[in-house]
């Protein structure tokens, strides 16, 4: 059975920071792996997907790595801002459409 | 282009009552997929429709929840009856699917939150 856990649990940082969130899952053999935030109350937002035969995937100041053989994915989030503070959750697909969830981590910039 | 959208946003309601949850997917995506996301957790997949067909329903406590999607298109989540424990967010996402990996991006709806009492 797939299990994903984020690392840190929760972050704050100060406006400006770079940072790098930590996603390790158990079962190597995933289709793809997604990218969210989810602001409170709301649904959750695709960031990225990154293919299982991709390294990494970028959008803007986003950039996502994947390490398969090591059950590993960061999201390496640039020059950060009050506005990207949210819950970012990190998703495995298990076979080409099961997504399996972290607990996420809870992320607060600091103006 | 429209997302997914969910009716109702929130709901409250007595435990033992019934409660039924709509959702419309992204326009062409022929899979859709609810999930139930407690407090403080990552959602966890209930069931999956590929077109009609619901092609994984293993974790869809099936004694009091049951799922149709008729036409391949809107779907509906019932629970009957209600109990203190059904209290989540109930998210609907869907999909292209069947296309490739860039194909099986899920897209999620605003959720709605129930409260049970």
């Amino acid at each position: 059975k797939q299990e994903v856990t984020q690392i840190p649990a929760a972050l704050s940082v100060p406006e400006g920071e770079n940072l790098v969130l930590n996603c390790s899952f158990t079962d190597s053999a995933i289709y793809n792996l997604q990218w969210f935030r989810q602001d409170p109350g709301k649904g959750l937002t695709s960031l990225l997907l990154i293919q299982s035969s991709q390294r990494e995937q970028t959008s803007g100041r986003l950039n996502a790595s994947l390490d398969k053989s090591s059950g590993r994915s960061t999201l390496y989030i640039a020059a950060s801002q009050p506005g990207d503070s949210a819950t970012y959750l990190c998703a495995p697909h298990q076979g080409a459409q099961k997504l399996v969830f972290g607990q996420g981590t809870r992320l607060t910039i600091n103006p | 282009e429209a997302g997914v959208v969910q009716s109702p946003r929130y709901k409250i309601i007595e435990k033992k009552q019934p409660v039924a949850f709509w959702c419309n997917p992204i326009s062409g995506h022929n899979t859709l997929y609810w999930y139930r996301q407690n407090l403080g957790q990552g959602p966890e997949l209930l069931i999956r429709y590929e077109n009609e067909e619901a092609v994984d329903d293993s974790q869809l406590p099936k004694d009091r929840f049951s799922a149709e999607r008729l036409k391949g298109v809107d779907s509906t989540l019932k629970i009957q009856p209600a109990e203190l424990g059904d209290s989540a967010v109930y998210l609907c996402a869907s999909s292209l699917g069947d296309r490739g990996h860039s194909s099986y991006e899920q897209y999620f709806g605003p959720g709605t939150r129930l409260t049970v009492t």
